[in-house]
């Protein structure tokens, strides 16, 4: 069965540091999401790709992230310099209309967990 | 203002019995869609069943059912014949044209099941 894949699984940084998330959406989705999910909370989205477009990062705190999908098929997210606060889970999901069902459905890969120290 | 909102920070259920997780929810939009996760303690998000606003019929997907009633904007999730691998987090999520059709997720429901 098809996966999105996320590397690495964890990561712990201290603050001032840059560091860099990786994710593999399933083949063929054209749509491609970073979530960001604080202890205790729901995931909140930091941006969406069309393709290699960005479709929205209104939530991206853009003086410190930075998203990028360049050849619209895997993403790396960055984020420089880390803050104590950036400590969360980010997780990637994919998606694909599928007419049949009416939506897309979005499936999420494993998350990365950051510890910023 | 919280467009998701799941009252039951924690539930309990004994195993082989049904359990109710609720999630109400505000949209002034006409077509959108309403999905369920779970979350274990492993952190993958796990998408359970799918219910759009324009379909009649409560959506159902082995033991998951949702309970869908449109005119009180409720969308429960029932566990029907609880399996101790059901423990985890239940997160509610909307998709909202207006929203780039991102997912608003609710703050979850920690379910526990017992022996």
């Amino acid at each position: 069965e098809a996966e999105v894949a996320q590397s690495p699984r964890y990561k712990i940084t201290e603050k001032s540091q840059a560091v860099a998330f990786w994710c593999d959406p399933i083949s063929g989705h054209a749509t491609l999401y970073w979530y960001r999910q604080i202890l205790g909370q729901g995931p909140e989205l930091l941006v969406q790709f069309q393709d290699e477009s960005v479709v929205d990062d209104s939530q991206l705190p853009k003086d410190r992230f930075s998203a990028e999908r360049l050849k619209g098929v895997d993403s790396t997210l960055k984020i420089q310099p880390a803050e104590l606060g950036d400590s969360a889970m980010y997780l990637c999901a994919s998606s694909i209309y599928v007419a049949g069902e009416g939506t897309d459905t979005q499936y999420f890969g494993p998350g990365t967990r950051l510890t910023v120290l | 203002a919280q467009k998701i909102t799941q009252t039951q920070p924690g539930m309990f259920v004994q195993e082989k019995e049904a359990v109710t997780l609720d999630c109400t929810y505000d949209t002034s939009d006409q077509s959108y869609g309403l999905f369920w996760y779970k979350q274990p303690s492993s952190g993958e998000m796990i998408f359970l069943i799918y219910q759009g606003s324009y379909d009649e019929q409560n959506a159902t997907e082995g033991r998951y059912s949702l309970n869908f009633q449109k005119a009180r904007k409720s969308a429960n999730l029932v566990i029907s014949a609880s399996q101790l691998g059901d423990s985890a987090m239940y997160f509610c999520a909307m998709r909202e044209p207006n929203s780039g059709y991102a997912l608003n997720f609710g703050k979850g429901t920690s379910l526990l099941v017992t022996p």
